[in-house]
């Protein structure tokens, strides 16, 4: 299985951007780069996701290196409900007829957001 | 966005009884169901995948025999902790996805066995 791998935790303080940044030297061709936050007691929630172009929505902007090899997250404001433990996962595709899609969590990045 | 349901959120129970989880997707048909457990401080550890109307197939170290999957339609896939033990005591997390989508988490169960 593709691996990821981030800082354990990182502190920004309120109102500045956060670059939380992910490698997966081993990412194949098919792979998607997933990001999704987890609040305490809570499931993880979607933030977005990637294929090779960068990605922009409501919640943050995907930067994802030339090679692949590496990507951002970048949230452009930190507000205090983002203090979450964000995963960066390569969707694995379970072969090209299995359509399972699982998903394998490393250790996330914790982020700490300061008032 | 797409919405799933986990119930109970959290269940406290006897050593030795089963414990069913339920997890819906409330507004789209989820072809594929997850099941993942998660210990405190730690990260999200995949059982088992679930696919409509198929056995399950569970991740290398899970027991099929102690956690039992059934996902009987579209919307629901149930998760049965048999003959529960205080290891077992952890947090329960279902997820669901259609086609290639991303995959949308319940806001988990909380089981502790006494």
């Amino acid at each position: 299985d593709a691996k990821t791998t981030q800082p354990n935790s990182m502190e920004s303080n309120e109102e500045e951007p956060v670059h939380l940044p992910c490698n997966h030297s081993t990412i194949s061709g098919t792979d998607y780069i997933h990001w999704y936050r987890q609040l305490p007691s809570q499931g993880p929630e979607y933030v977005i996701h990637g294929l090779t172009s960068n990605v922009n929505n409501r919640m943050a902007s995907l930067a994802i290196a030339e090679d692949r090899k590496s990507s951002t997250l970048i949230l452009h404001r930190a507000t205090l409900r983002d203090a979450a433990v964000y995963y960066c996962i390569l969707r694995d595709g379970g072969g090209p007829t299995s359509g399972t899609y699982k998903y394998i969590f490393g250790t996330g990045t914790r982020l700490k957001v300061l008032a | 966005g797409a919405v799933v349901s986990q119930h109970p959120s959290w269940v406290i129970c006897k050593s030795g009884t089963s414990v069913k989880i339920e997890c819906r997707s409330l507004d789209f048909q989820a072809t594929t169901m997850f099941w993942y457990r998660q210990f405190p401080k730690q990260s999200l550890m995949l059982m088992a995948t679930s696919n409509e109307g198929s056995k399950a197939t569970y991740e290398q170290g899970v027991e099929k025999d102690k956690f039992l999957i059934n996902h009987a339609s579209l919307t629901l896939s149930t998760l049965t902790v048999t003959s529960a033990h205080p290891e077992d005591s952890s947090f329960y997390i279902c997820s669901a996805r259609t086609g290639k989508q991303p995959q949308h988490f319940g806001d988990g169960t909380r089981l502790s066995i006494l």
